[in-house]
């Protein structure tokens, strides 16, 4: 089945700097990659998502970013303030938006 | 947008009782739900994918008698936890797909902290 691995576990970044989470993917039939935000406690809200016809989503300060070659995609996140603290999960799917594996985790800390 | 309710938010339960969580999609039909698991610190974990009136599919190594699924309505899918144990003590996160579609996104209950003590 499919396997999402996640890195890096953690990562400190100074506010209004970029900060960048990678993954990778190992079933080449996945065709949908969902980013989700979680705050401790609560739901994981999507963030932004990206299927595999296209290499690069943007919203805002959020970007995404698709390899199908290599199997990864990444997650760019620009301006970093406070807010963006939180643990963030890629995923992957090969049903549409369906059935997701998730990936371990990166816990995300903006430093002030 | 879409919202998915998620009963109760924090249960505790004595060893060796059952407990029922609720997952209601509140303005949408759901014919799939998922139910996932998240232990401290760690990722979801897909545990089985709620089939509105069939069987529910679970995934390798969850126990199925253990986890009784019903999704007897299109809005609605219960997880039961039977003769619960210590290491059952988790976080139970349900999700449905908003619009009826193949690749609707998929909208996340509140989750459930459940303790057994």
């Amino acid at each position: 089945g499919e396997n999402v691995e996640q890195h890096p576990s953690t990562l400190s970044v100074q506010e209004g700097d970029s900060a960048v989470i990678k993954c990778t993917y190992s079933d080449s039939a996945s065709n949908y990659f969902p980013w989700y935000k979680q705050e401790l406690g609560k739901r994981p809200q999507l963030i932004i998502d990206i299927r595999s016809n296209v290499g690069e989503k943007k919203d805002q300060r959020i970007a995404v970013t698709l390899n199908k070659t290599a199997k990864h995609f990444s997650l760019h996140i620009t301006e970093t303030q406070p807010e963006d603290s939180a643990v963030y999960f890629c995923a992957a799917s090969k049903e549409g938006a369906q059935k997701l594996v998730f990936g371990q985790g990166t816990r995300l800390t903006i430093n002030p | 947008g879409a919202v998915v309710s998620q009963h109760p938010s924090r249960v505790i339960c004595k060893s060796g009782t059952s407990v029922k969580i609720e997952c209601r999609s509140l303005d949408f039909q759901a014919t799939t739900m998922f139910w996932y698991r998240q232990f401290p610190k760690q990722s979801l974990m897909l545990m089985a994918t709620s089939n509105e009136g069939s069987k529910a599919t679970y995934e390798q190594g969850v126990e199925k008698d253990k986890f009784l699924i019903n999704h007897a309505s299109l809005t609605l899918s219960t997880l039961t936890v039977t003769s619960a144990h210590p290491e059952d003590s988790s976080f139970y996160i349900c999700s449905a797909a908003s619009g009826g579609s193949y690749n609707s996104p998929l909208h996340f209950g509140n989750g459930t902290r459940l303790t057994v003590t």
